[in-house]
C-alpha cells in the first residue's frame, strides 16, 4: 500500500512564525502535491512537483514556498504565518505516467491553526 | 473562478436507497474526471474515475455518469450503506499530469 505520511496531525503556531509542514511518501512516486482544504472551498492546489528540485505554483501559492531535495520528501513552508493560513493541509503523491499520474494518494492531513 | 462545482453541500439518504451526487464543470478542456471519498481525520481516497471518451463507468455499487454537452457528471451509489457516509469530492484534469482541480465537496449521510 502507498503510504503518504505527514509529520504532524495538529499544529498551533503564532502569527509571523515560519512554519514547516513535512510530507514523506514511500512508493517512489515522482509527483507530489500540497493542497489546502477549507469549508465551502474544497481542496485548492498550493504547489506541486514532478521531480526532485523541481516545483510549480498551483492556484494559491501566495505566502507559501516548497522544497523538494529528495524524491520521497516534499516540504511546504509558510514564510510568515498569518491567520488566514489556518486550514487543513493535505499532501499527495502519484506516479508520473499519465494514467497513473491522475490517481493521487493523500496523507491524513495537518490541521494548522495560526493564532 | 470555481471550475469544478458541487452545489449541494450535503445529502441525506436512507440505507438501501440510491445516492446521487452531482458535479458541474466549466472548462471544456477537462478530459478526465475522478471522485474521491474522505472520512473525518483521514485523507481523501480515490473512488472511481471516467475519461471524457466515455459516458459511464461502473465499479461495484458505484457508477459515474458523464454528460459532456451539459458539462455535468454524477456519482450513483446503489445501494447506499451507512459506511458510505463521508465527504465526496469531484475532481477534473486536462492532460497536466497529476494536477487535479477539486470541487467543494458534498457530505453524504446514509441513515440506517
Amino acid at each position: 500500500d502507498v503510504k503518504v505520511t505527514q509529520s504532524s496531525r495538529y499544529l498551533v503556531k503564532r502569527t509571523g512564525e515560519k512554519v514547516f509542514l513535512e510530507c514523506v511518501q514511500d512508493m517512489d512516486h515522482e509527483n507530489m502535491f500540497w493542497y489546502r482544504q477549507d469549508p465551502g472551498l474544497g481542496l485548492r492546489l498550493i504547489y506541486f512537483s514532478y521531480d526532485v528540485k523541481m516545483k510549480e505554483k498551483g492556484d494559491i501559492p501566495e505566502g507559501y514556498s516548497v522544497s523538494r531535495e529528495k524524491k520521497e520528501r516534499f516540504s511546504l513552508i509558510l514564510e510568515s504565518a498569518s491567520t488566514n493560513q489556518t486550514s487543513m493541509y493535505l499532501c499527495a503523491s502519484s506516479l508520473s505516467r499519465l494514467r497513473q499520474a491522475r490517481k493521487l494518494f493523500f496523507g491524513s492531513g495537518t490541521q494548522l491553526s495560526v493564532l | 473562478d470555481q471550475q469544478v462545482k458541487q452545489n449541494s453541500p450535503s445529502l441525506s439518504v436512507q440505507e438501501g436507497r440510491i445516492s446521487i451526487l452531482n458535479c458541474d464543470y466549466t472548462n471544456s478542456m477537462f478530459d478526465y474526471f475522478l471522485w474521491y471519498k474522505k472520512y473525518p481525520a483521514e485523507g481523501p481516497t480515490f473512488l472511481i474515475s471516467i475519461s471524457s471518451i466515455k459516458d459511464k463507468n461502473e465499479d461495484g455499487r458505484f457508477t459515474v455518469f458523464l454528460n459532456k454537452s451539459a458539462k455535468h457528471l454524477s456519482l450513483h451509489i446503489v445501494p447506499s450503506q451507512p459506511g458510505d457516509s463521508a465527504v465526496y469530492f469531484c475532481a477534473a484534469n486536462y492532460n497536466q499530469g497529476g494536477k487535479l482541480i477539486f470541487g467543494q465537496g458534498t457530505e453524504l449521510s446514509v441513515k440506517p
